[in-house]
């Protein structure tokens, strides 16, 4: 059972262009939403997160929007560039039921930007 | 660089056999977690430590366990090994492991043949 899905294993954009991932979860207690960026050989780093109260958190270039009706959100990369070429991992947990060891991951976008 | 040291960072073992692999996490940071990540698949939690206690289990075999030392630095046991094992295994920390970012290590890839 796949708690969090996402749906495109690869997504390619132009250089300059908006890059958008998405992500759809299942469960409705999670309540706190992140983003990892994964390059080859290295271990994923936080990008970005969302709490369940907001709709939207930006930054920089990076934006996330969660909609909680539909149990979707999406990270927005505006302008994209060559060096944000990497899988993309969502992830989300459920603070209330305690503790980062709730957090579900999906199996990653990898994301090329072509100069 | 994140401040979580993983080693070794590749591993070449036959089935049947018992392997270490260990972690240590940022300077500060309490909680321990290991993942893994095998094939076209997303990141599976195996467990977590907290200051030295096990503080919550995911899809961790029988045959695998872990620790975590009074130093902070934790160890992943893996034994009996079977090819289906092969997998990049992940170590993150935290400073509470309370609904908070984690800091992942780069990885051991460990293949078994």
């Amino acid at each position: 059972d796949q708690q969090v899905k996402q749906n495109s294993p690869s997504l390619s954009v132009q250089e300059g262009r908006i890059s958008i991932l998405n992500c759809d979860y299942t469960n409705s207690m999670f309540d706190y939403f992140l983003w990892y960026k994964k390059y080859p050989a290295e271990g994923p780093t936080f990008l970005i997160s969302i709490s369940s109260i907001k709709d939207k958190n930006e930054d920089g270039r990076f934006t996330v929007f969660l909609n909680k009706s539909a149990k979707h959100l999406s990270l927005h990369i505006v302008p994209s560039q060559p060096g944000d070429s990497a899988v993309y991992f969502c992830a989300a947990s459920s603070g209330t039921q305690g503790g980062s060891e709730k957090l579900v991951f999906g199996k990653g976008t990898k994301l090329t930007v072509n100069p | 660089d994140s401040g979580v040291t993983q080693t070794p960072k590749h591993l070449i073992t036959a089935t049947g056999q018992r392997v270490t692999l260990r972690c240590s996490p940022r300077s500060g940071d309490l909680s321990v977690y290991w993942y893994q990540q095998s094939l076209d698949q997303g990141l599976q939690f195996l467990i977590q430590y907290y200051n030295g206690e096990e503080r919550a289990k995911g899809n961790i075999l029988e045959r695998f366990s872990a620790q975590q030392f009074p130093d902070l630095h934790s160890e992943l046991n893996l034994s009996s090994l079977e090819l289906g094992d092969s997998a990049l295994y992940f170590c993150a920390s935290s400073v509470s492991g309370l609904n908070e970012k984690l800091f992942f290590g780069s990885g051991t890839q460990l293949s078994v043949l």
